[in-house]
């Protein structure tokens, strides 16, 4: 079955200190990739998205992601976090063929120390 | 330009009462989605939908009932609330297939539901 896996379900980190949060998915298709970021009391909004060609995306805030085909891995990092970071991670993969569905990962409880 | 709206925003309702939670979205998109989220869970999808009228379950269906008579809402109903459906739920939607690529999701600011 497909799947996303997030193994860091907490992160406490002080502030400017570097990030890196694993993504890892189990399918041997095209895919599109997404983190997604989910605010304290609020909805999730997209950080960034992977869809084809250079596999080091930019997205808002500072966030970056490599995507690693032969790992099957979609890495999110911030090389500085800030106190405003404070937040659950989800990445998320849509396979292209197959299925309408979009697969979330568990998420990623980021807590950022002032 | 609303995006994805959803009511009610808060719900208490006893074991065994039904209601209906609402989402509707502006942006004309033909995929719309219902999850579930709950600690430690990440997100569930319970029902969705790739056009008007036409509905499939996802990973977690029981209890619920879901349509979409019109493109831009997605009703998503509890006949017989639990206490196990105590969640928050989001829904989503997307433009849907554009030649290879998919658009990512827009999501609604989520129902609090607690059944007693």
């Amino acid at each position: 079955a497909q799947s996303v896996s997030q193994h860091n379900h907490h992160v406490i980190l002080s502030e400017a200190a570097s990030l890196e949060l694993g993504c890892n998915y189990s399918y041997g298709g095209t895919v599109n990739l997404f983190w997604y970021v989910q605010y304290p009391g609020q909805h999730l909004q997209l950080l960034l998205k992977y869809f084809s060609g250079d596999p080091l995306v930019k997205g808002i805030k500072g966030f970056e992601a490599e995507f690693i085909k032969s790992k099957f891995s979609f890495n999110l990092r911030k090389p500085s976090v800030q106190w405003s970071d404070t937040a659950e991670y989800f990445c998320a993969v849509k396979p292209r063929s197959g299925t309408y569905k979009y697969i979330f990962g568990t998420g990623t409880r980021l807590k950022v120390l002032a | 330009n609303a995006g994805v709206t959803q009511t009610p925003k808060f719900r208490v309702l006893k074991t065994g009462q039904s209601m209906t939670l609402l989402c509707a979205q502006d942006m004309n998109h033909e995929y719309m989605y219902w999850y579930r989220q709950d600690p430690g869970m990440g997100l569930r999808l319970i029902h969705y939908s790739v056009g008007e009228g036409t509905t499939a379950k996802g990973e977690v269906p029981d209890g619920y009932n879901v349509s979409r008579l019109k493109k831009q809402n997605f009703l998503l109903g509890l006949e017989s609330a639990a206490p196990s459906q105590t969640s928050v739920y989001f829904c989503a939607s997307s433009l849907g297939t554009s030649g290879v690529t998919y658009n990512e999701q827009f999501f609604g600011p989520g129902t609090r539901l607690t059944v007693l």
